[in-house]
């Protein structure tokens, strides 16, 4: 069955460290790719997409993440996180046919960032 | 805001109540979906409607039954829920039902004693 994998449930940064959440799915087919975050107490919103074209994508405050269809992986990175990151970050996989057309979430990873 | 709205924010029903959830969503799009949020757990899709009418139901206990009177306006009606049922139930909208972004509401956080 179709999955999405997040490496970690909990990650613990200081201001100013780099950030990955690692991200896998399991589907070999054509993929859209997104990643969602949700701040404390606020709706999930769309940090960055992949539909198709360069793999590395630049989305909102700084963030970016690389599509390796190689490694059925799209790991998001920043390189310097600020205490406003802290916030539950969500990867996404919406396919064509295995998905049936509908996002497939991962668990989720909880970024906190000390300042 | 995404103009997509839930009410209520939070509800605590007993497991014999009846209760509803709204979604409201004024940017014209066609398509609306139910997810069930729960701590540490992928989010679960519920319910999916594609111009007002169901296309997707997974598996979902009848205790959960949705309605979508038009295509601005989904409902969650809530019937004897259980405790494992606590839960953020998030609706979604996107313009049209094939892979396209989902704009989400900020949830309604439900207890259920």
């Amino acid at each position: 069955a179709q999955s999405v994998s997040q490496h970690n449930h909990h990650v613990i940064l200081s201001e100013a460290a780099s950030l990955e959440l690692g991200c896998n799915y399991s589907y070999g087919g054509t993929v859209n790719l997104f990643w969602y975050v949700q701040y404390p107490g606020q709706h999930l919103q769309l940090l960055l997409k992949y539909f198709s074209g360069d793999p590395l994508v630049k989305g909102i405050k700084g963030f970016e993440a690389e599509f390796i269809k190689s490694k059925f992986s799209f790991n998001l990175r920043k390189p310097s996180v600020q205490w406003s990151d802290t916030a539950e970050y969500f990867c996404a996989v919406n396919g064509s046919m295995e998905y049936g057309n509908k996002l497939v979430f991962g668990a989720g990873t909880i970024l906190r960032v000390k300042s | 805001e995404t103009g997509v709205t839930q009410t209520p924010r939070h509800l605590v029903m007993g497991m014999t109540n009846k209760k509803s959830l709204k979604c409201e969503q004024h940017l014209g799009h066609n398509a609306m979906y139910w997810y069930k949020q729960s701590a540490k757990k992928p989010l679960e899709l519920m319910f999916v409607y594609s111009l007002e009418e169901r296309v997707e139901n997974n598996s979902v206990p009848s205790r959960f039954s949705p309605e979508c009177p038009n295509s601005s306006h989904l409902f969650l009606h809530l019937h004897t829920l259980q405790p494992e049922d606590s839960a953020l139930y998030l609706c979604a909208s996107s313009p049209r039902l094939a892979a396209n972004i989902q704009y989400f509401g900020a949830g309604t956080r439900l207890s259920v004693l």
